[in-house]
Parts: C-alpha cells; structure tokens; sequence
C-alpha cells in the first residue's frame, strides 16, 4: 500500500511567522512531488511542484525533496491569514496518492 | 481558458439510487482521474482514463464505474448508493496519463453528493 504521511495539526502560527509543513512517502519509484491547498468547502488548488532533490522556491513558498529520506515540505515564509486551510501533500508514482493533509491556522 | 468544469455541484440521493457526474478537462488535456474527498480525509483515487482508455483503478467496489468520450470529458457513475458514498467527487486534469509522467493535476470545484 503507497502511504503519504502528514501531521493532521491543527498547526498555528502568528502572522509573519514562518509555517513549516512536512510529508513523508513509502514508494522509492515516486517521480513528482505535490502540494495542494484546500480552503473548507472547496477543492484543492495546486500551489507548488517539485521533481528533483533541492529546493523550489515560488514567492513566499518554498518546497523541499529529499528522495533518499523520502520527504518533501512546504515553508511558507511571512504567513497571512489568508494562508490559513489544508495543504494536502501528494505523491505521483502510478497514481496520484494524497495525504490526509494538515490544517493550518495563521493567527493575527 | 476555461478549468475543469463539473457538474451538478450538489446533488442529494437516497439509498440504492444511481447518479452521474460529469466532467470536462482544460483544452488540450487528454487525462481525466476521479478522485473521492471524505470529510476530514485527503482525496482517495478511484479512476484515471487516458485517451479514453482507463489506466487505473482505485479501491473501490464495482459499484463504481467510469466513461471517457471523444472530447476528452468523462462521466463518473455510481450504482446502489449507500452512505457512504457520501462525499466531494473531484474530477482532474492533466496533459498525459499519470504513469510515468511529471505533468501536474488540476482539479475542478468538485461535486457534493449527499446519500440520504
């Protein structure tokens, strides 16, 4: 069974911190590597790829890999409150394999 | 350019029906997956079809069926609903199929099927 791991959360962070989101993988042939954010009620908005080990920054977001761990994250630099839903890590070996994702609060 | 589209957005069933969901793709994208999101759970994948041939599968019943047309839009069919079927059906977008690939997934705003 492919698993994608996250930490459920809640997660808080004041306004202007830093959110560090992380997500484990079980399957070595994974080539692409997702995150997702889902505000309540709606569906998820891709934000970030990444397919090779290293960072990825895209404004205020950077993405991590590392293949040999089998870990991927999401910092989110100057957090908003508008930075505030459920970011969903997904994994694309065969399929497209999702986490359960992490809620994350920015508090003003 | 238009996202994916979906369609109904809400629907409420009973016991044992049947319903149909209905999804177009970006232009251009040949690629459809369906996808179900539980509350409180990550999407799960139920089926992907590519060039109108199905190309996975997920775990779910053979209650569970899926069509892609010509045009690339793809229907998503479920038969004897039952509670827990419950759910936001997502339907999503890609340029290629997904094995082997390194395209990225968009996703419509979903279908919110409730099983009464």
């Amino acid at each position: 069974q492919k698993e994608v791991e996250q930490n459920s959360g809640p997660l808080s962070v004041p306004e202007g911190a830093i959110a560090s989101l992380n997500c484990t993988y079980s399957d070595r042939v994974s080539q692409s590597f997702f995150w997702y954010r889902q505000y309540s009620g709606k569906s998820p908005e891709l934000i970030m790829s990444i397919y090779s080990n290293g960072d990825k920054e895209d404004g205020r977001f950077t993405a991590q890999l590392n293949k040999a761990s089998q870990y991927v994250s999401l910092l989110i630099r100057d957090s908003q409150p508008s930075d505030s839903a459920t970011y969903l890590c997904a994994v694309r070996g065969y399929q497209l394999t999702f986490g359960k994702g992490t809620k994350l609060s920015v508090i003003p | 350019d238009a996202g994916v589209t979906q369609s109904p957005t809400h629907l409420i069933k009973t016991r044992g029906q049947h319903v149909t969901l209905r999804c177009s793709p970006i232009s251009g994208h040949k690629s459809v997956s369906w996808y179900q999101q539980v509350l409180g759970q990550g999407p799960q994948f139920i089926f992907q079809y590519y060039e109108k041939e199905e190309r996975g599968r997920g775990n779910f019943p053979d209650r569970f069926s899926a069509r892609q047309f010509p045009n690339y839009s793809s229907e998503l069919n479920v038969n004897a609903l039952l509670l827990g079927d419950s759910a936001l059906y997502l339907c999503a977008s890609s340029l290629n199929s997904l094995a082997g690939g390194t395209g990225e997934l968009f996703f419509g705003e979903g279908s919110r099927l409730t099983v009464l």
